[in-house]
């Protein structure tokens, strides 16, 4: 049973444009979450990260807004670059678990 | 230059053998992590540990032992008993549970 989950395995946007990746959880105990970028053959890297307890942070061009009544949480990217091509993974931690758990990620191509 | 190294990049096993992938930090992190990705599953945890000398099962443990007799090394051994090894392998640490992870390079093991 996925906890977090990424329903969209890949996503294409035009260079210049907003990219929004999606990400949907169930524990309802989880109080932070995550963003990370992965490119091939590497480990991911960390981008954004949200408090539960607010509903939007922003660092330059990627911005993650938290929808907690959904359980819902999206990164925006704005705008799209071809270096922004790379899997993006959500992931969320549960204090009381103690444990991040990742979704299944999703690939972003941005072309030029 | 701080950081987490993994080592080998790749590794070639023959069925039935034990192999230990080596992982090392010099973030001064008191936890640290193993995960596993395989395609299109995310990446889902092996063991991780809090502090040196402690350590737990994730949700995947089975077959896979580890160690953590020094805070920079937490070396996962992958045993005969795992069925499905072939696998890329990931390495991180953060400062506490709660806060962002650091991730190595990654280690890609191949069971011949």
């Amino acid at each position: 049973d996925q906890q977090v989950k990424q329903n969209s395995p890949s996503l294409s946007v035009q260079e210049g444009r907003i990219s929004i990746l999606n990400c949907d959880y169930t524990n309802s105990m989880f109080d932070y979450f995550l963003w990370y970028k992965k490119y091939p053959a590497e480990g991911p890297t960390f981008l954004i990260s949200i408090s539960s307890i607010k509903d939007k942070n922003e660092d330059g061009r990627f911005t993650v807004f938290l929808n907690k009544s959904a359980k819902h949480l999206s990164l925006h990217i704005v705008p799209s670059q071809p270096g922004d091509s790379a899997v993006y993974f959500c992931a969320a931690y549960s204090g009381s678990a103690r444990q991040l758990t990742f979704g299944s990620g999703t690939q972003l191509t941005v072309l030029p | 230059d701080g950081g987490i190294t993994q080592s080998p990049k790749y590794l070639f096993r023959k069925e039935g053998q034990n192999v230990t992938l080596s992982c090392e930090q010099n973030l001064n992190h008191d936890a640290m992590y193993w995960y596993r990705q395989d395609p299109g599953q995310g990446l889902r945890l092996i063991y991780y540990s809090q502090i040196v000398n402690d350590f737990q099962k994730g949700d995947i443990a089975e077959g896979y032992s580890v160690s953590r007799e020094k805070k920079e090394s937490f070396p996962l051994t992958v045993t005969s008993a795992q069925k499905n090894p072939t696998a890329f392998y990931l390495c991180a640490s953060s400062q506490t549970m709660n806060t962002e992870a650091f991730f190595g390079q990654g280690t890609r093991l191949t069971v011949v």
